[in-house]
């Protein structure tokens, strides 16, 4: 039971290259979520996924797309990347809309 | 506006010495409140959610409506709880957790 993976650890991009974070859950959860971690700001939510086939708008969705491929799956994308999406980028899932979140590892994100 | 407080951006205190985390909300309906907890180089994950009334590694929080609070506290510090917390309230009328901006613990030997 591998909880929550996310896919690069690590990434360099520079201004206005395209990637896409992975994001996977073997927990069966149903909601799904994408945060930016960024110092002295905590986590501030990009978009999630209350369940399968739904995705909605966080507090800072500008600069990203996000897919919810299935259950387990839900990727964000940055379609042209900017300085300002130097990040650490954290996904986490839920079973229920108010339960326990569980996190991912992480993935640092550098745009030069 | 729905909103989480957390005052000190940093608390430095000495191993043994109690900790009391602050932690302030500002929310109109019932709210249910976290505390998540970030080691060097971990996942941020659960300490304790105030509906479970748990006592996780020797921390408490209790609910304080009356004050609009959820402090988290340990009487007794110890070297290995240096981490980053965040407080967190969850919002009824969507799924999303509103955070606090972390406070950073350092515990000194």
């Amino acid at each position: 039971n591998a909880g929550v993976t996310q896919t690069p650890k690590f990434q360099v991009l520079k201004t206005g290259q395209s990637m896409t974070l992975q994001c996977a859950q073997d927990m069966n959860h149903n909601s799904m979520y994408w945060y930016r971690q960024d110092p002295g700001m905590g986590l501030r939510l990009i978009y999630y996924s209350a369940s399968e086939g739904t995705t909605d708008k966080g507090e800072v969705p500008n600069g990203y797309n996000v897919s919810r491929l299935n259950k387990r799956e839900f990727s964000l994308r940055l379609e042209s990347a900017a300085p300002s999406q130097t990040s650490v980028y954290f996904c986490a899932s839920s079973h229920e809309n108010k339960g326990t979140q569980y996190f991912g590892p992480g993935t640092r994100l550098l745009v030069l | 506006a729905q909103r989480v407080t957390q005052p000190e951006k940093l608390l430095s205190v000495f191993k043994g010495a109690p900790v009391e985390l602050k932690c302030n909300y500002s929310y109109s309906g019932s709210p249910e409140l976290f505390w998540y907890v970030q080691y060097s180089r971990q996942r941020l994950q659960l300490l304790l959610r105030h509906i479970s009334r748990e006592s996780i590694k020797g921390f408490t929080a209790d609910l304080n409506k009356g004050e609009t609070s959820f402090h988290l506290k340990k009487p007794f510090a110890q070297e290995e709880d240096s981490a980053m917390y965040y407080c967190a309230l969850s919002d009824d009328s969507n799924y999303q957790l509103i955070w606090g901006a972390g406070t950073k613990l350092i515990i000194k030997p």
